[in-house]
């Protein structure tokens, strides 16, 4: 089974720029998850997706972040414009069910200067 | 208080060694997650447990729902098990993530 998919692997921008990410969940996982992890911490959810309807992004700074998952498959996040500490890796994650096992993607390392 | 203690923050041990990771959490949890992240940022899941103990390898996790406490073994460690460890537990559909055991073995 493939895994989950995300890219780019790594991003540097300047602040105020813009960036996006992609991610590819497993086939078939109806939820799907993005974490920002700050180095030195655990990962903190920003959205979950279940299909393409949002169930919480309680915690998506929504006056920069955005993210949609059309079609209920793949998923972009976009930040604009970006700060400083921005700076994190953004982790997606998917689950065939929300009780069920986590696949977590690869991370993009992005690095805001 | 986090919700999610992990102990110790930081490992170093020789190759060879049995190591233990501990995780002790304060909410009500339907299962326990551990999770392996290397340098570069991608985390594996390792184990996913609601009750008793679970083996894969070299790695075996306990998980104890009375105490709210959770164990994560590596016997005959290897410098490729060099990682940051981290616990999760999870509240129907969502994670609680500790900060993690950054894990260092030394040929």
């Amino acid at each position: 089974e493939a895994g989950v998919a995300q890219s780019p692997r790594y991003k540097i921008i300047e602040k105020r720029q813009s960036v996006a990410f992609w991610c590819n969940p497993i086939s078939g996982h109806a939820t799907l998850y993005w974490y920002q992890q700050i180095l030195g911490q655990g990962p903190k959810l920003l959205i979950q997706f279940q299909n393409n309807g949002v169930v919480d992004d309680s915690q998506l700074p929504k006056d920069r972040f955005s993210a949609e998952r059309l079609k209920g498959v793949d998923s972009t996040l976009k930040i604009q414009p970006a700060k400083l500490e921005d700076s994190a890796v953004y982790l997606c994650a998917s689950s065939p069910r929300s009780d069920y096992g986590y696949t977590f993607g690869s991370g993009t390392r992005l690095t805001v200067v | 208080k986090n919700e999610v203690e992990q102990s110790p923050q930081n490992l170093t041990a020789q190759e060879g060694e049995f190591i233990t990771i501990n995780c002790s959490y304060s909410v009500g949890i339907s299962a326990l997650h551990w999770l392996q992240q290397h340098p570069g940022g991608g985390i594996v899941s390792l184990f996913m447990l609601s009750s008793g103990k679970k083996k894969h390898g070299r790695l075996i996790a306990t998980i104890n729902i009375q105490e709210k406490h959770s164990s994560l073994h590596i016997t005959a460690s290897h410098p490729r098990d060099s990682a940051v460890y981290i616990c999760a537990v999870g509240d129907t559909d969502k994670l609680i993530f500790g900060t993690g055991t950054r894990l260092q073995v030394f040929p």
